[in-house]
């Protein structure tokens, strides 16, 4: 049973560095879901696809993150310039379609260390 | 605004000892109430769904409940194996599928 996977596992940059994240979500998922989580703190939804459509962006997604799914399988995230506050464990997760509450399934996660 | 608070921040248990964890929320139409368990440095664990008021379910020692304004999670019997952050998450009604969480309850349950 392959569940969501996300690369790297941990990142250290430097300030203004920029750096990209992967993820794989379950196979059979169309739906996809970036959130950020601090350290005491639940996560928080950045941005969700359903396959390759990004359908919804929190205004925590400022104008330096970007995300793609370009076939509609894998996603990445992108942060440009990074700041320090910038610094949090950034998950994916993926679920099926459903009309009803789905629950999303989450990957391990890649820390993220803005030196 | 859509919102989830947790209570207790923390709670330490003797094994054995049972409790409850609480989920308040406030959402504009609720599609589901999630329960998951978190371990350090680890993504969240799904554990249950609950859709309307009046629904439990289970798994192991642990039961899930649901009311129109709160979850309960209780723990029976629990073990040191049962240590861990419980996260609860609202999905909103409309055309959102973002899940709006709370800060968790973290529980540590002594030997």
């Amino acid at each position: 049973d392959t569940g969501v996977s996300q690369d790297p596992r941990h990142k250290i940059t430097k300030r203004g560095q920029n750096v990209t994240f992967r993820c794989d979500p379950i196979s059979e998922h169309n739906r996809l879901y970036w959130y950020r989580q601090t350290l005491g703190q639940g996560p928080e939804f950045l941005t969700y696809f359903q396959n390759e459509a990004q359908l919804e962006k929190s205004r925590l997604l400022s104008d330096r993150f970007s995300a793609e799914r370009p076939k509609g399988s894998f996603s990445t995230l992108e942060i440009q310039r990074t700041e320090q506050g910038d610094s949090a464990m950034y998950l994916c997760a993926s679920s099926l379609e459903g009309l009803a509450g789905v629950e999303q399934f989450f990957g391990p996660g890649t820390r993220l260390t803005v030196l | 605004e859509d919102q989830v608070t947790q209570s207790p921040e923390a709670l330490r248990l003797q094994e054995g000892e049972s409790s409850s964890l609480n989920c308040s929320y406030t959402v504009s139409g609720l599609r589901g109430l999630f329960w998951y368990r978190q371990d350090p440095g680890k993504g969240p664990e799904f554990l249950f769904t609950l859709y309307s008021a009046g629904e439990e379910k289970e798994k192991e020692r642990l039961k899930a409940t649901l009311t129109k304004k709160e979850s309960f999670l209780h723990i029976t019997a629990p073990k040191p194996e049962d240590s861990a952050t419980y996260l609860c998450a609202v999905q909103a009604g409309g055309a959102t599928n973002k899940l709006i969480f709370g800060t968790g309850t973290l529980l540590a349950v002594q030997p």
